[in-house]
């Protein structure tokens, strides 16, 4: 069965510290992989997204991830960070399979301190 | 672009009566639309897969009778909470899967927080 892994549950940083934040997932086929964001008390909102090509994707807010298949993993990355950025972060596979489900990791609570 | 609403932000019931959530993508159409679960400070469970026109398809654990899918149109899907228990509050989310840039994408609604009593 496919799962998802973030290792880290809190992160706390200071402002214009730089952020990386583990996800692994486990799937043996192609995946699609995605970060999505939840600001306290909005929706999620999509960060970047991999579907194929460059393993290093760039979204939006200066967020970029890395897709490196032999470590199953896509972690997410800020050079530096702000207090905006404050929210949780979650991983997502998407295992190309005809459901489209998408599966979470367990979530990253980031605060970024001023 | 790409954009999902749930109806309503919130609703507070009395146990044993039915709670039906809304979900529609504004301004494309979405084949599929995925209903999920969160619980405080945890991540979202999948429940179910809704295709319009035919039946939801139910993750193991999650009761397909106690939790109603109907995905009448291409822009509509609802979630029907039968007979709701204190269990059932939690936070409902739902996403319509879109194309954004031809590549495929869940878009996701702010969600509805339910409160059982």
């Amino acid at each position: 069965a496919q799962s998802v892994s973030q290792h880290n549950h809190h992160v706390i940083l200071s402002e214009a510290a730089s952020l990386e934040l583990g996800c692994n997932y486990s799937y043996g086929g192609t995946v699609n992989l995605f970060w999505y964001v939840q600001y306290p008390g909005q929706h999620l909102q999509l960060l970047l997204k991999y579907f194929s090509g460059d393993p290093l994707v760039k979204g939006i807010k200066g967020f970029e991830a890395e897709f490196i298949k032999s470590k199953f993993s896509f972690n997410l990355r800020k050079p530096s960070v702000q207090w905006s950025d404050t929210a949780e972060y979650f991983c997502a596979v998407n295992g190309m399979d005809s459901s489209y489900k998408l599966i979470f990791g367990s979530g990253t609570r980031l605060l970024v301190r001023p | 672009g790409a954009v999902v609403s749930q109806h309503p932000s919130w609703v507070i019931c009395k146990s044993g009566t039915s709670v039906k959530i809304e979900c529609r993508s504004l301004d494309f159409q979405a084949t599929t639309m995925f209903w999920y679960r969160q619980f405080p400070k945890q991540s979202l469970m999948l429940m179910a897969t809704s295709n319009e026109g035919s039946k939801a398809t139910y993750e193991q654990g999650v009761e397909k009778d106690k939790f109603l899918i109907n995905h009448a149109s291409l822009t509509l899907s609802t979630l029907t909470v039968t007979s709701a228990h204190p269990e059932d509050s939690s936070f409902y989310i739902c996403s319509a899967r879109g194309l954004a840039g031809g590549a495929d994408t869940q878009y996701f609604g702010p969600g509805t927080r339910l409160t059982v009593l």
